[in-house]
Parts: structure tokens; sequence; C-alpha cells
């Protein structure tokens, strides 16, 4: 049983070059969602999605985009990467169509490290 | 913007001993969770507490939600050095749909 499975796991950028981190789940979550994660900072929410074809702004969406083409698939894309974004990225699903729920909890991938330079 | 205050924000205590680590805000949470990650790894749901006053038990973890839903404690009663993680404390307000409200983590480091 994969999860949630994020690629690459690692990937070093210049400064305004584009890229797009992959996420996938194989447990028919309706819920996914992209937070990064900052030393001293926290875990912070940049976008999610209650379905295909659905996708809302969390608390730090500028410099980011996201679709919902199916319900497996949800990629992160950095149209000019800049050094703030340098970050650890973290795709997670869950099954509850209104999110996480008590009986519904968030799973996690194992992130993407980026590096921009 | 709801906050999250987790402390101590760094632990290194000897195998054996106890240990608490608080999660308080001044929101109220609907419910609240406790996360551990790894190096190099997600974070895994440990408990989801929704309760005021609410205890879960998971093994020699002992996790406590506020009467007031507004914070909460995670207790390990003799550590192990496989308790050595980053502990991460998560309320949601509502739904969820906009996504948890994270603390800042508690590095754990329990030596041998």
């Amino acid at each position: 049983n994969a999860g949630v499975t994020q690629t690459p796991k690692f990937q070093v950028l210049k400064t305004g070059q584009s890229m797009t981190l992959q996420c996938a789940q194989d447990m028919n979550h309706e819920y996914m969602s992209w937070y990064r994660q900052d030393p001293g900072m926290g875990l912070r929410l940049i976008h999610y999605s209650v379905g295909a074809g659905i996708t809302d702004q969390g608390e730090v969406p500028n410099g980011y985009n996201v679709s919902r083409s199916t319900t497996e698939d949800f990629p992160l894309r950095l149209l000019s990467a800049a050094p703030s974004q340098t970050s650890v990225y973290f795709c997670a699903s869950s099954y509850s169509t209104a999110g996480f729920s008590y009986n519904s909890p968030l799973h996690f991938g194992n992130g993407t490290r980026l590096t921009v330079t | 913007t709801q906050l999250l205050e987790q402390s101590p924000q760094f632990l290194s205590i000897q195998e054996g001993e106890n240990l608490t680590v608080y999660c308080n805000s001044s929101s109220v949470f609907s419910s609240l969770q406790w996360y551990r990650q790894e190096p190099g790894e997600g974070p895994v749901l440990l408990v989801t507490v929704v309760t005021g006053g609410e205890v879960k038990k998971l093994k020699r973890l002992t996790f406590q939600f506020g009467d007031a839903r507004k914070d909460s404690s995670l207790h390990i009663t003799a550590a192990q050095p496989g308790d050595t993680g980053l502990y991460l404390c998560a309320g949601a307000t509502g739904g969820g749909a906009d996504g948890l409200t994270f603390g800042k983590g508690t590095h754990l480091i329990i030596q041998p």
C-alpha cells in the first residue's frame, strides 16, 4: 500500500526556474493539500483541494499554482522559483470531503526538499 | 490567525525519565491532533482529541485536551530512545477543509 507518494525527494533550482512537485495517492481520498515546513515556522498550508476540479488557497499561496484533474494527483507548480521558497514540501490527503475529521486523519507523504539558489 | 505555542522547543533527556510537552493557544479548537515526525519522513498521526478534558493513552504516551479546548499536553512515561523525534500538535477550528494550525514542534531526544 503506497499511500501518499511525492517526487522528487530532493531538488535544487536556480532563481527564476519553474518546476512541478508531484503528489499521488492511491487511497481514493477526496481531500488533498500541500504544506511547507520551515525551521522555526512549523507547517503552513499552501493550497488544498476537496475533490477533482476544486482547489483553494491556504495560508501561503503566493508563488504556487495547483490543479486537480484527477482524484489521485495533486501537483504543485512553482512558476518562478525564489530563494524564499527553499523549504521542505509535504503533500497530505484525507478521505473526508470536508477535509480531515476525527475519523479521517491526514496522511502525509515523505516530502520534497527544495533548495533555490 | 490561530496560533499554537509548543513548549519546550528542544528537550534532551535520559532513557527512563518522564517528560511533558505542552501545546497552548488563546483560540478554541474543535479538535486537536498530535503527530510524530522522524527525519526524512512526513508527520504521522498519534492521536486526535475532541472533547474538553479528554484523556487518551497510547502505551506510554498520555494525551490530554484542556477543559476549554485551548490547550493540550503530551506526557511520556519512562522514555525510550525510540521516542526520539519531532512532536507536533495541530488544531482544527471547524470542518477542517482550510487546514490545521500546526505548532512549531518539540524536538525530543532520548539518550540511552
